[in-house]
């Protein structure tokens, strides 16, 4: 198994400021994704953090927006960019080993945009 | 990609047995199904996988039709603490984002 620790838990923050959520994984893992979950709705999949390239991302979210960096197999980061209460919503942190086995998720960041 | 359908809301009585299938009609031959369950403001936690027949760990079982066009978790006994919201993911593992693909989910409400 692997715990996942994201910080922040939460965090209210400005308009047209960016924010930079972290992600820590306390074994190593190959696959690690970010997601989006509007309370009480189901998770969207923002991207597929990779190892030392360019993250892979899922239609409708750009890089600009939500770079993604992930400089080794225990640590990722999300940065919600020229942030708009439209991106106020709850980020969740998930890693595993892949290969059709299960994958940990973190508690979630609530970001809410004033 | 394989979409699934789940009801979106099931009501139980502690004690009893819960079963909630989902649909996955146009599943491919490499996917797996694996449910997570999720409590509010946690993250999604794995439950069980399963490719064929039946699965059965300490948490739950996962029963499969030979044409895996659908899929049933039954949740032994369930008590209060068991309302959560589960999701049927239908994927494999070619694509990773493939198969972290999150439907509706379904919420389950435990009354004593």
């Amino acid at each position: 198994s692997a715990v996942i620790s994201q910080k922040p838990s939460r965090d209210i923050c400005q308009r047209g400021t960016s924010l930079t959520i972290q992600c820590q994984v306390d074994s190593q893992v190959t696959m690690m994704f970010w997601y989006r979950q509007q309370p009480g709705q189901s998770l969207t999949l923002i991207a597929t953090a990779n190892q030392g390239s360019e993250a892979t991302y899922e239609s409708g979210f750009v890089i600009d927006k939500f770079p993604i960096s992930r400089p080794n197999l225990t640590f990722s980061t999300l940065t919600v960019s020229n942030m708009s209460p439209e991106d106020s919503s709850i980020y969740l942190c998930s890693g595993g080993q892949g290969a059709n086995t299960e994958a940990f998720f973190g508690q979630g960041t609530r970001l809410t945009v004033v | 990609l394989a979409k699934t359908t789940q009801p979106i809301s099931m009501d139980s009585y502690e004690g009893q047995e819960v079963n909630i299938t989902c649909s996955h009609n146009n599943i491919a031959t490499n996917d797996y199904i694996t449910w997570y369950q999720q409590f509010p403001s946690q993250g999604p936690r794995f439950i069980i996988q399963g490719y064929k027949t039946k699965v059965t760990n300490e948490v739950a079982s996962l029963f499969i039709p030979a044409d895996r066009k659908s899929s049933t978790l039954s949740l032994p006994r369930v008590s209060l603490s068991d309302t959560a919201v589960y999701y049927c993911l239908v994927g494999d593992n070619s694509n990773a984002g493939n198969m972290l693909t999150f439907g509706g989910g379904t919420r389950l409400m435990v009354k004593p």
